[in-house]
């Protein structure tokens, strides 16, 4: 139980182009999604944390306006990198958080984006 | 979030117990230890958690001291397949409203054959 998917696994894009990445939650619901960014040879970022029907909530310095996240259903988030730049390259991890126990977060297995 | 500290790196024989510790001298009374682990270009794995009793599943047991100013994750009989960077994280329970998840730079766990 508690699998995470990601799709797609990796994506290539040239400069300026838009981005859309899916995180599902495959056999639980997940009211709370969270979007991290992780850098090569670097530990794992938050960039935001994402709540079925409504607004995400950004770290500091995380664009919003650049990074669009939507959580329309309880299996489903997004992430979209709009207007993707070189320095956009790098590993996006999804995790969702379970409703009930201890609230422990399941990761899903990245996509890994190469901006051109 | 209480920090934590893990050594960057550690060696451990195929088959033998990997020992991996993490301080939280300023953990308070109201967070959980969280470990997860990392393999190469993967997303991360849940592995254990606790408050302050030991813990013990399927894949790990989690050792707290009585004053949780530390911990020791424990991979009884560890295979080539844990290597991994392993993070230690403590954060407060879900009652109390904070699910956020900060990872520090973990320790990077080499199964030597």
């Amino acid at each position: 139980g508690a699998v995470v998917s990601q799709h797609p696994s990796w994506v290539i894009c040239k400069s300026g182009t838009s981005v859309k990445i899916e995180c599902r939650s495959l056999d639980f619901q997940a009211t709370t999604m969270f979007w991290y960014r992780q850098f090569p040879k670097q530990s794992l970022m938050l960039m935001a944390t994402s709540n079925e029907g409504s607004k995400a909530t950004y770290e500091q310095g995380v664009e919003k306006d650049k990074f669009l996240i939507n959580h329309a259903s309880l299996t489903l988030s997004t992430l979209t990198v709009t207007s993707a730049h070189p320095e956009d390259s790098s590993f996006y991890i999804c995790s969702a958080r379970l409703t009930s126990g201890d609230n422990e977060q399941f990761f899903g297995p990245g996509t890994r984006l190469t901006v051109l | 979030d209480a920090k934590t500290t893990q050594p960057p790196s550690m060696d451990c024989a195929e088959g033998r117990a990997a020992n991996l510790p993490c301080n939280h001298s300023t953990i308070s009374g109201n967070e959980y230890v969280y470990w997860y682990r990392q393999i190469h270009s993967q997303g991360p794995q849940y592995i254990i958690h606790g408050l302050k009793n030991n813990e013990t599943n399927e894949m790990a047991s989690l050792i707290i001291t009585e004053d949780r100013k530390s911990s020791t994750l424990i991979l009884p009989h560890a295979t080539l397949r844990d290597t991994a960077v392993y993070y230690c994280i403590v954060r407060v329970g879900a009652n109390f409203g904070n699910e956020k998840l900060t990872f520090g730079t973990g320790t990077r766990l080499t199964i030597i054959p």
